[in-house]
């Protein structure tokens, strides 16, 4: 059983450019999660995305955008990157709310630094 | 908009010892209550969580006690090793369910042999 897998690692982008971090939903989960984790601080919810469309989102602009794809996998896009966007951004996969089934299954990050 | 309040920020603890970690949170929607543990350079992973049907839930050396009446809840490590410093996050569902999770900032412990 392969876990959730994030990409790329670490990243580093200037202010006001373009990102998009990818993310592999563990295998058997149809829910894909986006949290953002600053420096110190807990994860914050991004979104989520079921069924290959948006499920629910936190308090995060209209830049920060997304995608699910028929296999479960999903992006993570932001544009006008801003220097408060430097954080941990981290992807968790589950089953749907209704199953019953309470576990988010955590990848390791995507670290972005925006300079 | 709902928060969840955990405290303290850090704590250190002798080997062997007893780390307690508390929680308040101001409302949920669901009634559910996880603790996360977070290891450097890894995400959270679920330690152990609670529903409040009962008051108390432990798992080895890890134990939940909930107060709904207070809204509140804490994680006690008995028998604290240095294998088990880390960060821990408690979190609570927000609407939409019980995959929706809000987390407290977070507290780093580190236990001394």
């Amino acid at each position: 059983e392969t876990g959730v897998t994030q990409s790329p690692t670490h990243l580093i982008k200037t202010r006001g450019q373009q990102v998009t971090l990818r993310c592999s939903s563990q295998s058997g989960h149809n829910t894909v999660s986006w949290y953002q984790q600053a420096l110190g601080q807990g994860p914050q919810f991004i979104f989520q995305y079921y069924r290959e469309e948006e499920n629910g989102r936190g308090n995060f602009p209209p830049r920060f955008s997304g995608l699910q794809f028929p296999n479960y996998s999903s992006e993570l896009n932001v544009n006008a990157l801003e220097l408060d966007d430097s954080a941990l951004y981290l992807c968790a996969s589950s089953l749907p709310a209704n199953s019953g089934a309470n576990v988010l299954t955590f990848g390791a990050g995507s670290r972005l630094t925006v300079l | 908009q709902q928060q969840v309040k955990q405290s303290p920020q850090s704590l250190i603890v002798q080997k062997g010892g007893i780390s307690i970690i508390n929680c308040a949170y101001e409302n949920t929607a669901f009634d559910y209550f996880p603790w996360y543990q977070q290891f450097p350079g890894k995400g959270p992973a679920l330690l152990i969580a609670i529903r409040p049907d009962v008051s108390e839930k432990k798992e080895g050396r890890f134990t939940i006690s909930f107060n709904k009446s207070a809204k509140q809840f804490s994680l006690h490590i008995m028998d604290s090793q240095p294998g088990d410093s880390a960060t821990y996050f408690c979190a609570a569902p927000f609407s939409g369910g019980y995959n929706k999770l809000i987390f407290g900032a977070g507290t780093r412990l580190a236990v001394h042999p």
